[in-house]
């Protein structure tokens, strides 16, 4: 069973550009939620996808949005980047089912993003 | 606020003794817990999780305890080997999401 794919694996980005990060789910999974992780500030939640709905989002400014597909790949947008939008961007799909919605919280490898 | 406080933040001990992390959360409906591991330059992986119903659980070396009453949950990690060196992170479930603990970077020493 393929794990949670997130692509590109590095990335790096003048200020002021903008990016977008892709991940795919592990197949049967319908959430995504994406995560922040920098050395200080451990995992910080960006949003959460289920079936094409954001659910639920973050402490985040709007230069970060996201969508998801029918197919439930998920992909995030950082518009007019920051130096201090340089971080390892996490995605991780779960089955969601019943009362224990995140059972099986997986994570993909993610995607190192820095910018110059 | 939605919040988890895990402690310590660093946390070294001698291989073959005990590690323990703490964590506590603020939502009283959250009922899963996970735990993950995350090795330098790899995913966070889960470790072991508890339900909300259950008061213990246990998977080998490691084990996880619940007291939702007082809204904490522990790692305990007996025997220590190299390989547990890592940061772990505890998690709680919210609304739509898991919030997790600011990490406790365990250093099992020879």
């Amino acid at each position: 069973k393929a794990g949670v794919t997130q692509t590109p694996r590095y990335l790096i980005k003048t200020r002021g550009q903008q990016v977008t990060l892709s991940c795919s789910p592990i197949s049967g999974h319908r959430s995504v939620s994406w995560y922040q992780q920098t050395p200080g500030q451990g995992l910080q939640f960006l949003f959460e996808y289920f079936s094409e709905t954001q659910r639920n989002k973050g402490n985040f400014p709007g230069r970060f949005s996201g969508r998801q597909f029918s197919n439930s790949r998920s992909e995030m947008n950082v518009s007019t980047l920051e130096l201090g939008d340089s971080a390892l961007y996490l995605c991780a799909s779960s089955f969601t089912s019943g009362a224990y919605p995140y059972y099986g919280y997986t994570f993909g490898s993610g995607t190192r993003l820095t910018v110059v | 606020g939605e919040n988890v406080e895990q402690h310590p933040s660093t946390l070294s001990v001698q291989e073959g003794d005990s590690a323990v992390i703490k964590c506590t959360y603020s939502d009283s409906a959250s009922n899963y817990f996970p735990w993950y591991k995350q090795e330098l330059g790899k995913r966070p992986q889960l470790i072991i999780d508890i339900r909300s119903n259950v008061g213990e659980k246990k998977d080998q070396r490691i084990a996880v305890t619940l007291n939702k009453t007082a809204k904490h949950f522990s790692l305990h990690i007996t025997e220590t080997q190299p390989e547990d060196s890592a940061v772990y992170f505890c998690a709680a479930s919210m609304p739509q999401k898991l919030v997790f603990g600011q990490g406790t970077r365990l250093t099992i020493n020879p």
